[in-house]
């Protein structure tokens, strides 16, 4: 059974650092693209950037460019989003998903509070 | 880049039939495809490739494109479809970017 399983809510406070995972199983972890999702509350999907593990290969969103970094682990088929200084404004929940035909496969979100 | 538009809310009552519509230009050449989120949960895949259903899809779940618009459509609404419903496709300047719509809140009355 392919499953996408995301690390647990995090509350940090403005300029601090986070890195939020995603652990794939189930599949090939190394041979498709994983995404990530932004959905801020009461708002739609935003597609933030993606990264193939098998060689990290890693595009971003103009919207995104600079503001997060993904990186990946293929030896522990885990996937990463990390934000070095974060602002309120980056509360949120955040979602990894498997590029395949479609999106076909959604990891169950990390809910991302910034707040001081 | 590439931009879809969805009508906010469409409501039906039910046993009725649903659409609701993706617009983009000349999204009938792409490929569309549709999830559906309900409260508190992670979006899940119910049309994929214009007219495709995943397994374990009711056969209520149907999709079209054509011309400037894609169409979910939702036969025998049950009060359990009441969910937000998203439209996807590629981004034309690079396959591997991701269009999303803004998203279509489905009430059954």
């Amino acid at each position: 059974e392919v499953q996408l399983v995301q690390s647990g809510a995090e509350v940090k406070k403005p300029g601090e650092s986070l890195k939020i995972s995603c652990k794939g199983s189930g599949y090939s972890f190394t041979s498709y693209w994983i995404g990530w999702v932004r959905q801020m509350p009461g708002k739609g999907l935003e597609w933030m950037g993606i990264i193939y593990p098998g060689d990290s290969d890693t595009r971003y969103s103009p919207s995104f460019q600079g503001q997060v970094t993904i990186s990946a682990d293929k030896s522990i088929s885990t996937a990463y989003l990390q934000w070095s200084s974060l602002k309120a404004s980056d509360t949120a929940m955040y979602y990894c998903a498997r590029r395949n035909t479609a999106i076909d496969y959604w990891g169950q979100g990390t809910l991302v509070t910034v707040s001081s | 880049s590439y931009v879809l538009t969805q009508p906010p809310s469409v409501s039906v009552a039910p046993g009725k039939t649903a659409r609701i519509t993706c617009g983009g230009n000349n999204i009938g050449s792409k490929s569309v495809h549709w999830y559906q989120q309900k409260p508190g949960q992670a979006p899940v895949l119910v049309i994929y490739y214009d007219s495709d259903r995943p397994s374990g899809i009711p056969e209520r779940f149907s999709g079209s494109n054509s011309g400037n618009t894609a169409t979910l459509t939702i036969s025998r609404v049950e009060a359990g479809d009441e969910a937000d419903y998203y439209c996807q496709v590629w981004d034309s300047s690079s396959d591997l970017h991701w269009v999303f719509g803004g998203g279509t809140k489905l009430t059954v009355l």
